[in-house]
């Protein structure tokens, strides 16, 4: 079990769009999920705390109004990017914990590579 | 503020040889450590995790940790040019539901 679906995998788009990501807990609850942003050999930078019925937690540095997040459920936390402009593109990930014995462990999507153009 | 500290590599190996990935990390209250290996393009994935001093042994897979020295390794017997990936360094500050801080990562190449 913790399995976290990801999806799209991949999208392109033009800049000024918006974008959504959606990540889902396949076999078990998620209350909190994480979502992650990762450029080109970084390493995975914490971007938001998604709660499940309540606002999320930013971190410092990451703007609320553009990265909107919603955990409306206990399997589905989405990610928009509004209005994204070139410096936007970057690899997001969101993650999940198990539950029991899995607890302490985070479960990672598969990521969605995002191109601004 | 937390960091965790890596050496990006590239660290080569030949194939058959240990791999030793070193971690540290500033937040001397930090009780959960992990490592991940990810490919290229691919999100992480969990190898190991530790939460106590001492050795952890899972398959070809040994995690090292040492809290009074603030230092977590990861060994790789027998490497496999399978194994070249990146290896993330993750640490969890106390348990519940907080995010993990991960080190930039070790990029490992197996050499056949």
């Amino acid at each position: 079990g913790a399995v976290v679906s990801q999806h799209p995998s991949r999208v392109i788009c033009k800049s000024g769009t918006s974008v959504k990501i959606e990540c889902r807990s396949l076999d078990f609850q998620a209350t909190t999920m994480f979502w992650y942003r990762q450029f080109p050999k970084k390493s995975l930078m914490l971007m938001a705390t998604s709660n499940e019925g309540s606002k999320a937690t930013y971190e410092q540095g990451v703007e609320k109004d553009k990265f909107l997040i919603n955990h409306a459920s206990l399997t589905l936390s989405t990610l928009t990017v509004t209005s994204a402009h070139p410096e936007d593109s970057s690899f997001y990930i969101c993650s999940a914990r198990g539950q029991g014995a899995l607890a302490e462990k985070l479960f990672f999507g598969s990521g969605t590579q995002l191109s601004v153009l | 503020q937390k960091e965790v500290e890596q050496n990006s590599g590239p660290l080569s190996v030949p194939e058959g040889a240990i791999a030793s990935l070193n971690c540290t990390y500033s937040d001397r209250g930090s009780q959960s450590f992990f490592w991940y290996r990810q490919y290229s393009g691919k999100s992480p994935e969990l190898i190991m995790s530790i939460y106590s001093n001492g050795d952890k042994e899972d398959g070809r897979f040994t995690a090292q940790l040492n809290k009074a020295s603030q230092y977590v390794s990861l060994l790789i017997r027998d490497s496999q040019p399978s194994d070249s990936a990146t290896y993330l360094c993750a640490v969890n500050l106390g348990g519940g539901a907080d995010g993990l801080t991960f080190g930039k990562g070790t990029h490992l190449i197996i050499q056949p």
